[in-house]
């Protein structure tokens, strides 16, 4: 699996955008880069995954390097409820563990009023 | 709400018991996955299933097997229970086998598994 790379935390102030970066130098051309959050001991929560171009939903934006090589995730106007491990995580294209997703230690985010 | 059900939500059990944890995945979903999040572990992927079949495994004990059943729901049982199993196990489900095609995953709230 190709590893990812992410600070082991951050703080954002309410209101203001929450930059999430991750390093990803070993992804291969097919695997996508997905991001999730747990909120405390909740599921996980997908919120956007991306292969080459940057990606926008309803919950954030995707910007990925043009090497592939990085991400970030853009939270544009952070909220308490943000509060979150987020999670980068590459996905695993082939060979035994096709469907799997393999969590690192994530980013605790911590948004501050 | 992902669409992903779980049951129980909490399990509390003895050691050398037996337990068995319940997934529904999402309405139109194939494939279910099984994850165990304890607290010095992290999140590790357990088993999928896809349509019926085991696709991948991964640090799966022996004690522990999964099925999926027709109506697609899952089924993880846990044997031989030890106080380290206690944890979170959480089920997630998608459409597609893989990732490959960029298919999301989505997690059901878990269940909260203490062997006491």
């Amino acid at each position: 699996d190709a590893k990812t790379t992410q600070p082991t935390s951050m703080d954002c102030a309410e209101g203001r955008a929450a930059n999430l970066p991750c390093n990803h130098s070993t992804i291969s051309g097919n695997e996508y880069v997905y991001w999730y959050r747990q909120i405390h001991s909740q599921g996980p929560q997908y919120i956007i995954h991306g292969l080459k171009n940057n990606e926008t939903n309803e919950m954030a934006s995707l910007i990925i390097t043009e090497d592939r090589k990085s991400s970030t995730l853009i939270l544009p106007h952070a909220t308490l409820r943000d509060t979150a491990v987020y999670y980068c995580i590459v996905s695993n294209a082939g060979g035994t563990s096709y469907g799997k997703l393999t969590f690192g230690q994530g980013t605790i985010l911590t948004v501050h009023p | 709400d992902s669409g992903v059900t779980q049951t129980p939500k909490h399990l509390i059990t003895a050691t050398g018991q037996r337990v068995t944890l319940r997934c529904s995945p999402r309405s139109g979903d194939l494939s279910v996955y099984w994850y165990q999040q304890s607290l010095d572990q992290g999140l590790q992927f357990l088993i999928q299933y896809y349509n019926g079949e085991e696709r991948a495994k991964g640090n799966i004990l022996e004690r522990f097997s999964a099925q999926q059943f027709p109506d697609l729901h899952s089924e993880l049982n846990l044997s031989s229970l030890e106080l380290g199993d206690s944890a979170l196990y959480f089920c997630a489900s998608s459409v597609a086998p893989g990732l490959a095609i960029g298919d999301t995953q989505y997690f059901g709230p878990g269940t909260r598994l203490t062997v006491l």
